[in-house]
């Protein structure tokens, strides 16, 4: 089973509006990763959130990592037509030199 | 630097086949990994080669097998090819494990 789940599947939402996904994971982790796919595309990394930190910011991006539950959050700030994409999280386990993905959130930005 | 190279990008096989990808790291970069992506299956890992060893694998038949050469470029190679094969296959580059790891474009297999 996938390491990463994210949550909602997809989301569709007007520009100009926030978008979360949430990630959730079942190990202990080294660090976790943020990564948008367009469609048939490479992926494209966003931002990594270190296994000792809380919280990050890289631009309209904010990232939050919750050790206890396990769990994860991007918000996308003032979403526009060009981010729509499949957001991913991904996760590294401690020893295990690979990085596993979640399924994905298909989010779609209407102009 | 230039990125992640994949090649073929494309390429269509008949059943019973073999193929065999190509990924070339972003220079430096002495880790790589493959992933087979579909539609339901979403992102599966394949395995992950450092300095030519293999230090992980996923849960894919003895059909699926890779290797890195010195230069750290690596291949891999699928034998007799199944329909259920045609999916994107994607390799990416880190320095080491742990590290934030960049892909190439992919390579598009369609098994017929």
């Amino acid at each position: 089973s996938q390491q990463g789940e994210e949550d909602p599947q997809a989301l569709s939402i007007q520009e100009g509006e926030n978008a979360t996904m949430n990630c959730s994971y079942k190990t202990s982790i080294n660090n976790l990763q943020w990564y948008r796919q367009n469609s048939g595309r490479g992926l494209v990394h966003l931002i990594l959130i270190r296994s000792n930190e809380r919280e990050k910011h890289s631009g309209r991006l904010r990232v939050t990592l919750d050790t206890s539950k396990k769990s994860s959050s991007l918000l996308i700030t003032a979403s526009r037509a060009a981010d729509t994409a499949s957001y991913f999280c991904a996760t590294d386990e401690w020893g295990g030199f690979k990085t596993i993905f979640g399924a994905g959130t298909r989010l779609f930005v209407k102009a | 630097k230039a990125g992640v190279t994949q090649t073929p990008r494309y390429l269509i096989k008949t059943r019973g086949q073999q193929v065999t990808l190509s990924c070339s790291p972003i220079s430096g970069h002495r880790s790589v990994s493959w992933y087979q992506q579909t539609p339901g299956q979403g992102l599966q890992f394949l395995f992950e080669y450092f300095s030519e060893t293999q230090r992980n694998k996923g849960n894919f038949p003895g059909r699926f097998s890779g290797r890195q050469f010195s230069n750290s470029r690596s291949e891999m190679n699928v034998s007799t090819l199944e329909l259920g094969d045609s999916a994107l296959y994607l390799c990416a580059s880190a320095e080491a494990s742990g590290n934030t790891i960049y892909f190439g474009e992919g390579s598009w297999l369609t098994v017929v």
